[in-house]
């Protein structure tokens, strides 16, 4: 079975950090591209960053490029997602994915909330 | 980046009804499509992907349809289950973009 469980969200102040973590289990890690897909309270959903199955390639959404890293250990099975310089409009559940190759996020984790507030 | 607009935004059906959700592309997106389902609570999942593909285990009275601009979701025989909030999502160029959302209620 297909899990992807996130960790590490919560209340953060704003310009500071925060990393995400999801480890996923059930599939061949390796094999796939992952996604970090966000959504703000009662709010509709919104594609954050997507990585290749080895890491060679990332893409990012405009308001994150240059503060937000997505990255992967595939050793480890875990997908990453480290945010800096974090504003309110960060705030959001945010959602490990697994990017389908015939496209699509076919599996999601629970998601896990991020505060950002002072 | 393609803005992707779905209608309705709500929607209220009765039991055993069909009910249609439409979304419209920006652009043409060559049925690079996905529907989604998020309950009440919960996550997201996968229904439809390629504008007409059900994913494995979505129930078969739900399909998708369309292609260039223009897309649909049909849910058959509606049960009390499939109250939820609908989204589409192209995923054809990043950004990779979703619509706002349908919510379906039942009646």
């Amino acid at each position: 079975e297909v899990q992807l469980v996130e960790s590490g969200g919560g209340l953060v102040q704003p310009g500071r950090s925060m990393k995400l973590s999801c480890a996923a289990s059930g599939f061949t890690f390796s094999n796939y591209g992952m996604a970090w897909v966000r959504q703000a309270p009662t709010k509709g959903l919104e594609w954050v960053a997507t990585i290749s199955y080895d890491g060679s390639s990332t893409y990012y959404r405009d308001s994150v490029k240059g503060r937000f890293t997505i990255s992967r250990d595939n050793a480890k099975s875990t997908l990453y997602l480290q945010m800096n310089s974090l504003r309110s409009e960060d705030t959001a559940t945010y959602y490990c994915t697994r990017s389908s190759f015939p496209g699509g996020f076919d599996y999601w984790g629970q998601g896990v909330m991020v505060t950002v507030s002072s | 980046d393609i803005q992707m607009t779905q209608s309705p935004a709500s929607l209220s059906a009765s039991l055993g009804e069909t009910v249609t959700i439409e979304c419209l592309a920006s652009e043409d997106i060559y049925s690079n499509l996905a529907w989604y389902q998020q309950k009440p609570g919960k996550s997201p999942q996968l229904l439809i992907y390629y504008a007409n593909s059900l994913n494995d285990g979505v129930p078969s009275r739900f399909s998708g349809s369309g292609s260039g601009t223009q897309y649909s979701l049909k849910i058959n025989s509606l049960q009390s289950e499939d109250v939820s909030i609908y989204f589409c999502q192209q995923n054809y160029d990043s950004p990779w973009t979703f619509g706002g959302g349908t919510k379906l209620e039942l009646k």
